[in-house]
């Protein structure tokens, strides 16, 4: 099926853990964006990606490593998880142009607890 | 560094009325973009306006863009129950140089329609 899905959609993990949330889109947009929503933060963006390979820090990076190594996948791992990850994940895509006038597209979310 | 504000974050209304949504932006853009959220479900675009003066309408909505006051305005007209939701606006971050375009939301209203 076309468009962006993110897995697992429910994931609860202990402290300490590393836990992995994959991204996949088949669209070839080459942006992708993680963001992490929490009550009364709206969405706030933890890593970006422009293209396979370049990835930048966006708002609230710390404990999160993200890679790209194929177009379609971007998956953000939490390489110690803390109990203020917990949050709902979502992995948004927009298409590329010399002006970016599209939307981005977002993933079903992922919602992370950690115990 | 872009922040973007919403206002109100809460709105409860009855049916019939009108009602409006701000969305403040504190540097320059001419991109903005409006999305809807229901309970536990992803973000929907709604609405992109792309230059100043720019004026979307579909349905109940209307959401229009002034770059010179760095707001956008989200208009309900006569509100149905199924406007319940969670709104958002989001700003692309300028100056798009650096080749990935970072869309920057505000905190969401979160409307409530009322019978």
């Amino acid at each position: 099926d076309a468009g962006i899905t993110q897995s697992p959609r429910y994931k609860i993990t202990e402290t300490g853990r590393q836990v992995t949330l994959m991204c996949h889109q088949t669209w070839s947009h080459s942006y992708m964006f993680w963001y992490r929503q929490d009550l009364g933060h709206g969405l706030r963006l933890i890593y970006y990606s422009a293209a396979a390979d370049i990835t930048d820090k966006g708002e609230v990076p710390d404990g999160y490593v993200v890679s790209r190594s194929k177009t379609e996948n971007f998956p953000l791992t939490l390489e110690s998880a803390t109990r203020s990850q917990t949050s709902v994940y979502f992995c948004a895509s927009r298409a590329p142009g010399p002006r970016i006038d599209t939307e981005a597209f977002f993933g079903q979310g992922t919602r992370l607890t950690v115990v | 560094e872009l922040k973007v504000e919403q206002n109100p974050l809460f709105l409860s209304m009855q049916e019939g009325k009108n009602y409006t949504i701000y969305c403040n932006y504190s540097t320059t853009s001419d991109r903005l973009y409006w999305y809807r959220q229901d309970p536990g479900k992803s973000l929907e675009s709604l609405f992109v306006l792309l230059s100043n003066g720019a004026v979307k309408q579909e349905g109940r909505l209307m959401a229009s863009l002034d770059t010179k006051a760095r707001l956008s305005t989200l208009h309900i007209t006569a509100a149905v129950h199924d406007l319940s939701a969670t709104y958002f606006c989001a700003v692309d971050h300028l100056p798009i140089i650096q080749g990935a375009q970072k869309l920057v939301f505000g905190q969401g209203t979160r409307l409530t329609i009322n019978p």
